[in-house]
């Protein structure tokens, strides 16, 4: 089974700079990967897939790099509602799996 | 507009049975892999099964096999999950997703708003 494992649990931030978040993999998932958003109360929404990939309607100042087994997420320069929790998660077509990491917290410094 | 809306949660007790509901619209329902995934009160994400398009495979995550059953009708464009033996490390809030289109291991790209399930005597 793949573990994936998020960095930091938590980061504070101010709004307007940089924010990196960091998944690595127990093993090579290749660019499996994907990223969630995730607001109290609501669903995750899907912001990056495959690495790299932004989803349908995701603001250009979200990114997304890497391959193997380290991926970073980027908010160029952080809005106020970018201050929630973020997932990051692998796919596997087989065996089939779905691995999502711990989680990390982005609060306002 | 894709719009996905769960239903049948609430509470139960420990070694109970309950059906969750996940009523689709908006796209063709036939047409995509769906799944569940469950979040436990203040905890991450976890897969719990999925579907293939017209019902001939399913996965499960080992924690609810023999336990859950995953199926659909989509002639009513509609997913299930028969959840039996329920234990309350259960309890979570259950979201339908549908798969983003590459296959059993995917990506989720649209959620429900979650139905929550407590198991407690």
């Amino acid at each position: 089974e793949i573990v994936l494992t998020q960095s930091p649990a938590t980061l504070s931030l101010s709004p307007g700079e940089r924010a990196t978040l960091s998944c690595r993999a127990s093993q090579s998932i290749s660019r499996y990967l994907a990223w969630y958003q995730q607001k109290p109360g609501q669903a995750p929404r899907l912001l990056i897939y495959d690495a790299s990939n932004r989803a349908t309607g995701i603001p250009a100042r979200f990114s997304g790099s890497g391959s193997g087994t380290d991926f970073t997420l980027t908010i160029s320069s952080l809005e106020p509602e970018d201050f929630t929790v973020y997932y990051c998660q692998q796919r596997s077509n087989w065996p089939p799996e779905y691995t999502f990491g711990q989680g990390t917290k982005l609060e306002i410094k | 507009e894709v719009q996905l809306v769960e239903s049948g949660g609430g509470l139960v007790q420990p070694g109970g049975s309950v059906r969750l509901s996940c009523a689709a619209s908006g796209f063709t329902f036939s047409g995509y892999w769906m799944g569940w995934v469950r979040q436990a009160p203040g905890k991450g994400l976890e897969w719990v099964a999925n579907i293939k398009q017209d019902g001939s495979e399913k996965y499960d995550v080992d924690s609810v096999k023999g336990r859950f059953t995953i199926s659909r009708d989509n002639a009513k464009n509609s997913l299930y999950l028969q959840m039996n033996s329920l234990r309350a490390e259960d309890t979570a809030v259950y979201y339908c997703a549908r798969s983003l289109g590459y296959g059993p291991g995917d990506y989720f790209d649209y959620w429900g708003q979650g139905t929550l399930v407590t198991v407690s005597s």
